[in-house]
């Protein structure tokens, strides 16, 4: 089974914090994604990327930025961390699809609280 | 733009059937999927369709027609394990997900 894993379920942190939020998965998934999810919304995605050192803007990239060093690590990094950031966070991968698009596994989430 | 719709909310009761609706309007189109997402846990998906017609895979049916924008997932046999929230997703042409904000299923004994 695909194992998404993110670095932590619950998080709390300051206003105008750098924070940093981690996924692993160990699939040897090209894609990974980051989105987050807020009541009464869809998944609103962040920033993804298809391959290591490549990144792309996702609907609401700004005030994140993202690190792909190595294939099965995707970081999330939040500058200067604001309320509006409150939010769970969710990783996602897949593999890229041939005709049949493969789904992405998600990971559990991180519920990101800012104060 | 691009946009997904699907109910807010459903109640069924338990061993009954439900569906769920979902219409979407895309630039291009390149399949639907739904995941079910149990409170605080991660959406595990549950069946892709790009081509017209009925998918079943044991309880849960996933249907597609792809001139009226429209699908539904069709649960049958309820059991209380299947309260959760349950996501339509539409590939558009540059193969990126457009995410419905998803419809939380209540099951009553």
């Amino acid at each position: 089974d695909v194992k998404v894993t993110q670095s932590s379920r619950y998080l709390v942190k300051r206003t105008g914090e750098k924070v940093f939020l981690e996924c692993v998965q160990d699939m040897d998934h090209e894609n990974m994604f980051w989105y987050r999810q807020d009541p009464g919304l869809g998944l609103r995605l962040i920033y993804f990327s298809y391959d290591v050192k490549m990144k792309e803007k996702g609907d609401i990239p700004e005030g994140y930025s993202v690190s792909r060093e190595k294939k099965e690590r995707f970081s999330l990094i939040l500058e200067s961390a604001s309320t509006n950031q409150t939010s769970m966070y969710l990783c996602a991968s897949s593999s890229p699809g041939q005709g049949y698009q493969q789904p992405q596994h998600f990971g559990d989430g991180t519920r990101l609280s800012i104060l | 733009g691009q946009n997904i719709d699907q109910p807010t909310e459903m109640t069924a009761t338990e061993g009954a059937i439900v569906q769920i609706n979902c219409t979407y309007q895309t630039s291009g189109f390149n399949g639907l999927f739904w995941y079910q997402q149990h409170a605080g846990e991660a959406p595990t998906f549950l069946s892709y369709n790009v081509l017209d017609g009925l998918e079943e895979k044991g309880r849960f049916s996933s249907f597609l027609s792809r001139s009226k924008g429209y699908s539904y997932l069709l649960l049958k046999e309820l059991q209380m394990k299947d309260s959760a929230s349950y996501l339509c997703a539409a590939l558009d042409s540059n193969y990126q997900l457009i995410w419905g904000a998803g419809t939380k299923l209540i099951i009553k004994p």
